[in-house]
């Protein structure tokens, strides 16, 4: 893996559903892997930064685990929300420039 | 509401005007940036300041010419700009340029070029 990818790319689940999906990334390539959550017409909002291979990390109903041997990060939600919908971004901040390199999103859409 | 301002939130010009976008933090904030996001792809990464200098310009066209006045104000100036350069533009800023510092972000200035 090159770059950073997302899966899926779009998501509908129920209110209550729990979900997860996916960000993949050059494990070769890591140095720190960051989860925002991005609502239209709002800023992107950060939820995470991780860093540890293991690594684990809880906002409220949401989660997200790291596997840097593997290059991979899941992010879950537990019992979905109408106000969770929102394109969740990933990005890697590997490299020798300091760059954040962002995956295309999940969009996530909860209806009621 | 966010943290970091950006002004103004839409933008139309022509391919001939001068126009400039604004960005203000007040967190005390060394770190920040500007990203370009077209429509269904990822933001991608203009310009980086680090203590009000230029620190990485992601060879951007030479008609976006960036701006720190000072710790709390990123400016983009625009000159010269073409249809293709219509896109949402966002300014982020962190504590320092540490990798694992999380950037806040502003709403964004959706620029249209006519």
């Amino acid at each position: 893996i090159l770059n950073v990818e997302q899966s899926p790319q779009s998501l509908h689940v129920q209110e209550g559903d729990s979900t997860n999906f996916t960000c993949s990334f050059p494990s070769s390539n890591f140095y720190a892997l960051h989860w925002y959550r991005w609502e239209t017409a709002k800023s992107p909002e950060a939820l995470f930064v991780m860093t540890l291979n293991g690594d684990e990390k809880k906002k409220g109903r949401i989660s997200a685990t790291l596997n840097t041997k593997e290059g991979y990060s899941y992010l879950y939600i537990k019992g979905s929300q109408p106000e969770d919908s929102a394109t969740y971004l990933c990005a890697n901040s590997g490299g020798s420039n300091y760059k954040l390199t962002f995956g295309k999103g999940t969009l996530l859409t909860v209806n009621p | 509401d966010t943290e970091v301002t950006q002004t103004p939130k839409h933008l139309v010009m022509g391919m001939t005007n001068k126009k400039s976008l604004k960005c203000e933090q007040h967190m005390g904030h060394r770190a920040m940036y500007w990203y370009k996001q077209k429509a269904k792809k990822p933001p991608e990464l203009m310009f980086v300041y680090s203590y009000e200098k230029l620190s990485i310009n992601e060879s951007v066209p030479s008609r976006f010419s960036p701006e720190c006045p000072n710790s709390s104000l990123l400016n983009l100036h625009l000159h010269a700009l073409q249809p293709e350069d219509s896109a949402l533009y966002l300014c982020a800023s962190s504590h320092d340029r540490g990798r694992s510092k999380p950037q806040h972000f502003g709403d964004g200035t959706r620029l249209s070029i006519l």
